[in-house]
């Protein structure tokens, strides 16, 4: 069974810093792209950072660029998002999800995580 | 960047009714659409992949269809548990985008 876990959401200060992460498992974690996914209280959801498979490549959001960045540690199984010179408006429910198979397509998420949540408040 | 368009934003309907959501892509997708399902304090949900595929264990009664820039997801003989948000997607190209979300309610 696949499962994503996400941890490391809090309350930061504006300005601050977070680094979020994703225990994935039940997959051959190493053989998918991987995304996150955020929802802000009362809005939809918004694509935020895509890696590729070994993590050479990542794809961002304008709204988080240069500010987020998205790695990868495929001998743990594990994703990490360091947000830094976090704003009011990263505030979210931070997901991550599974890009899908040679058949659905990388950009297609078939599976996600609960999410984590992630306050930007002083 | 790809911009979707997603109608209703709600919608009510009875058990056993058939709903359908639209989205409108900007410029074409050929097949590159997506479907999820959201519900509260859950995971979303992957339903229906290339316009119009659904996704292993997705119930029948529900079906996409579409190319280009006009697409539809329809669920036909509507169930309870079918209470959800639905958003569409584009996976075309970065940036990925969604759809606004249609909220279903069920009476």
């Amino acid at each position: 069974e696949v499962q994503l876990l996400e941890s490391g959401g809090g309350l930061v200060q504006p300005g601050g810093s977070l680094r979020l992460s994703c225990a994935a498992s039940g997959f051959t974690f190493s053989t998918s792209a991987m995304s996150w996914v955020r929802q802000a209280p009362g809005k939809g959801l918004e694509w935020v950072s895509t890696i590729s498979l070994r993590g050479e490549s990542t794809y961002n959001a304008d709204s988080v660029k240069g500010r987020f960045t998205f790695s990868r540690d495929n001998s743990k199984s594990t994703l990490y998002l360091q947000m830094n010179n976090l704003r009011a408006d990263d505030t979210a429910v931070y997901h991550c999800a599974k890009g899908g198979t040679a058949g659905t397509g990388w950009r297609t998420f078939d599976y996600w995580g609960l999410g984590t949540l992630v306050t930007v408040s002083s | 960047d790809i911009q979707i368009t997603q109608s209703p934003s709600s919608v009510s309907a009875s058990v056993g009714d058939r709903v359908t959501i639209t989205c409108r892509a900007s410029q074409g997708l050929s097949r590159s659409l997506v479907w999820y399902q959201h519900q509260p304090g859950k995971a979303p949900k992957l339903l229906i992949y290339a316009a119009s595929t659904l996704q292993s264990g997705v119930p029948s009664r529900f079906s996409g269809s579409g190319s280009g820039t006009d697409f539809t997801l329809t669920i036909s003989r509507l169930q309870p548990e079918d209470s959800a948000t639905y958003y569409c997607q584009q996976s075309n190209s970065f940036p990925i985008t969604f759809g606004q979300g249609t909220r279903l309610e069920i009476k």
